[in-house]
């Protein structure tokens, strides 16, 4: 199994630029996190999806930030517009039904807004 | 909420062994995970408690008391490639983990 594979691995944009992080989960899993990682917050849940579907978004930071899954086995995080404090690397990570105790992270989407 | 403390930084020497603690506060406790993760890499898992008691895997041992609201990450037998963060993690009614902010070891030889 490949792992969890998130594109573009680095992007650097313009504030007020939009930007679409994309995740693909592991095959059979069923539970999909989207992090933040930076040196002042540390890893952030942003938002949880269990089967396709939305169950905790209160991480999103505001209304700028949305986040899809269309289908098992690929999601997306869509900044609209960007600004330079949304500068952080973003994991997505999947999980097997059952639990989360053990989460499998993508290599992360570092992004720099200017 | 959720909250959890773990020191910032240990430093430790090859070969010795290091423990680096959590507590935690936090409601519908289901139990405590801890990841590696190196410079510039992914977090990656390492082991979890649902219950109290110790966890071993190979060099690494993991600790809960739920009474206490505490887990320790126990590393021995270190090597230099143990030198990451190291994050523990709630998992909550959610069933989302939430993580600490994470404690640097550096290993000297």
């Amino acid at each position: 199994d490949a792992g969890v594979i998130q594109s573009p691995r680095h992007e650097v944009t313009e504030m007020g630029q939009e930007v679409t992080l994309r995740c693909k989960p592991i095959s059979g899993h069923n539970s999909l996190f989207w992090y933040r990682q930076t040196m002042m917050r540390g890893l952030e849940l942003l938002i949880y999806f269990n089967n396709n579907v939305p169950i905790d978004d209160s991480g999103m930071p505001e209304d700028r930030f949305s986040a899809k899954m269309p289908n098992a086995s690929f999601s997306t995080l869509k900044i609209q517009p960007s600004e330079p404090r949304d500068s952080a690397v973003y994991f997505c990570a999947s999980s097997p039904a059952g639990g989360t105790f053990e989460a499998f992270f993508g290599q992360g989407t570092r992004l720099t807004v200017v | 909420g959720q909250s959890l403390e773990q020191p910032s930084e240990v430093t430790a020497v090859e070969g010795a062994i290091v423990q680096i603690n959590c507590t935690y506060q936090t409601s519908g406790f289901y139990g405590l995970s801890w990841y590696q993760q190196h410079d510039g890499g992914a977090p990656t898992f390492l082991s979890y408690n649902a219950l109290d008691g110790l966890e071993e895997t190979g060099r690494f041992s993991s600790f809960l008391s739920r009474s206490d609201s505490y887990g320790y990450l126990l590393l021995q037998e270190l090597q230099m490639k143990d030198s990451a963060s190291y994050f523990c993690a709630v998992r909550t009614g959610r069933r989302a983990l939430t993580f600490g902010s994470g404690t640097r070891l550096q290993v000297q030889p």
